[in-house]
């Protein structure tokens, strides 16, 4: 089944914990970006990789970093979270219409 | 960066009512479009592609008017399993605009 899948799907975690959340797709999409959304400001792009190794900043990219060492990988880092990125973050891969994750909640306190 | 303009909602509309929604994009050399519907709380999902001759998919109808640079997506006989807000991308790299939500009412 063609998906992308989220890890984890809930965070609760501490201002300045580092953390990961994975992003895998099994479509062989050379296209992976990574969204937030909060309410009243829509989704709005972090980073996004055009292919192995080629990752690019989105409108957002402050306080976050991306790896895409792989093709169906493309991790999102917060080295050193804060309140103001609790949010709600999707994953997405496509060459041309795009496929979403299930989502990852995400909450610094 | 607004590459695409859509008119927030929210669209209230009874059951049965045909609504129409329109998304401006900026980029002429856009390639490819789509419409997406998320419910919420959820992933954005496809929709449907919007092609130069137009797209229908039942009750719904997807259109491009590239000398005005905009897709429209034209719902008929509304449910209120429509209820959502419904998205159009830029081109990649893919800015999403805020989307247009429509809230269908019994």
């Amino acid at each position: 089944e063609a998906q992308v899948t989220q890890n984890p799907r809930y965070l609760i975690t501490v201002t300045g914990k580092k953390l990961t959340v994975t992003c895998s797709q099994n479509m062989n999409h050379e296209y992976m970006s990574w969204y937030r959304q909060d309410p009243g400001l829509g989704l709005r792009q972090i980073y996004y990789s055009m292919n192995v190794e080629v990752t690019d900043k989105g409108d957002v990219p402050e306080g976050y970093k991306v790896s895409r060492k792989e093709k169906r990988n493309f991790p999102l880092i917060l080295e050193s979270p804060s309140p103001n990125q609790t949010s709600l973050y999707f994953c997405a891969s496509g060459n041309y219409e795009q496929y979403f994750g299930p989502g990852t909640r995400l909450t610094v306190t | 960066r607004k590459e695409v303009e859509q008119d927030p909602g929210p669209f209230n509309v009874p059951e049965g009512a045909t609504v129409a929604f329109n998304c401006t994009y900026s980029n002429s050399a856009s390639q490819s479009f789509f419409w997406y519907r998320q419910d919420c709380r959820k992933e954005p999902k496809l929709l449907m592609s919007v092609y130069s001759s137009g797209n229908e998919d039942g009750r719904f109808t997807a259109q491009l008017n590239r000398a005005s640079q905009y897709i429209s997506l034209l719902i008929r006989d509304s449910k209120l399993s429509d209820s959502a807000t419904y998205l159009c991308p830029g081109n990649t790299p893919l800015v999403f605009g805020k989307g247009t939500r429509l809230s269908v009412i019994a």
